[in-house]
Order: C-alpha cells, then sequence, then structure tokens
C-alpha cells in the first residue's frame, strides 16, 4: 500500500515556542490530506482537511490562527502549532487522500507525539 | 453530530479464544464504516473497510460486519493470538472520519 511519513515522529519543545510537524505522502500525490489530533485514552478527533493549493478547512473549536496549515504541494501538507502550551500536547495523525483513476483510499501517517514542556 | 461508542474499553481473553468488538453510531446515514488497529504510540493500521452499501468484509481472522439501520457494526477476531494485542478502534465517514475511543485488546498466552 501507498505510505504516507511525518516527521519529526516525536518532539519536545518549551511553551511559547512554535513547532512544525509535517506528514508527506510517498509515492502518491494527495490534494487532500487530513489532521487529526489524539489525548491520552480518548478517540482521534479530526482538527482539519488540508486542501492542496488553498485555504485548510479547519472543524468547530479548532484555532486556526493556532493551528496553522499549509499544504504548498501535492505531497506535503504541514501544520504548526504556534505558541505551544501544556495542553497542546498531544499525538498528531496525518492522513492523505489518493484518489488516482478508480482508486480513492486514505492512508494514515505514524504520528507524531509532541509534548510542550 | 455523529457519535461512535465502542464497547468493552478493554478486553482481557487468553490466547485462542475468538472475540467480539462492539461499535456503535449515531447517524446511520454513514458513507463507510473503518476498523483500524493502534499499537501503542503508533499511527493506525487499516483492518477492514464496509462500504455503506455493503454488510461484511472478511480478512484472514477477522470478520467486520455493518448494520446501518441498527447504527452497529462488530469485528468478530477468531483465534485471538498474543499479536493480536492492541487498540481497535472504530471510525465512520467517507474521509473525515469520526472515530470512537477504542477497545484495548491484550490477549494472555
Amino acid at each position: 500500500g501507498a505510505v504516507v511519513s511525518q516527521h519529526p515522529s516525536w518532539v519536545i519543545c518549551k511553551s511559547g515556542t512554535s513547532v512544525k510537524i509535517e506528514c508527506r505522502s510517498l509515492d502518491f500525490q494527495a490534494t487532500t490530506m487530513f489532521w487529526y489530533r489524539q489525548f491520552p485514552k480518548q478517540s482521534l478527533m479530526l482538527m482539519a482537511t488540508s486542501n492542496e493549493g488553498s485555504k485548510a478547512t479547519y472543524e468547530q473549536g479548532v484555532e486556526k490562527d493556532k493551528f496553522l496549515i499549509n499544504h504548498a504541494s501535492l505531497t506535503l501538507s504541514t501544520l504548526t502549532v504556534t505558541s505551544a502550551h501544556p495542553e497542546d500536547s498531544s499525538f498528531y495523525i496525518c492522513s492523505a487522500r489518493d484518489r488516482w483513476g478508480s482508486r480513492d483510499e486514505q492512508y494514515f501517517g505514524p504520528g507524531t507525539r509532541l509534548t510542550v514542556t | 453530530k455523529q457519535e461512535v461508542t465502542q464497547i468493552p474499553a478493554a478486553l482481557s481473553v487468553p490466547e485462542g479464544e475468538n472475540l467480539v468488538l462492539n461499535c456503535s453510531f449515531t447517524d446511520s446515514a454513514i458513507y463507510n464504516l473503518q476498523w483500524f488497529r493502534q499499537d501503542p504510540g503508533k499511527g493506525l493500521t487499516s483492518l477492514l473497510l464496509i462500504q455503506s452499501s455493503q454488510r461484511e468484509q472478511t480478512s484472514g481472522r477477522l470478520n467486520a460486519s455493518l448494520d446501518k439501520s441498527s447504527g452497529r457494526s462488530t469485528l468478530y477476531i477468531a483465534a485471538s493470538q498474543p499479536g493480536d494485542s492492541a487498540t481497535y478502534l472504530c471510525a465512520v465517514g467517507s474521509y473525515q472520519l469520526t472515530f470512537g475511543k477504542g477497545t484495548k485488546l491484550s490477549v494472555i498466552p
């Protein structure tokens, strides 16, 4: 199957700093990617839908100015957590939609563990 | 708003036992239902996808069923193995998925 990578796999940062997380589709082009967040013992929650070449669509309750999403190419979406606080500590997972011909699949990345101290 | 519930939250079984994991959803107008596996600190592995027009899907020792009218899905695991130990997540939707909290399965050797 297709591969989606995330970088970094884990990151520790100080409160007030910004952190960028990358999501890459390695062997397919993804016009749409999705960002999820998972708190301990909780379900994954969709944060936003990232569309190549246009603005991301954010779910209700997600601050777009805090979680900046850029989908500048067909294989890369980035999530920047600005002015991170300890409550932003979470597991962030992206997924990418692979649409080609009759194929329409979604693949998940391995996740990024963010710890804000 | 779609809500997905998974019962039980945790399950411990001896190796070799057959087991059933349950998933319920509030809005029956779903597109797809998927079952995923998540190992500790890891991403998601897709196990089975049931399209809204389908009733079940099978892959190896796994069988998933879907009953849209009752808003339920079950994941049946036959002859469980210690390697099956993980958290199993149910999700509904097309690509913007709504997930349940998962069932943490422990298979005891």
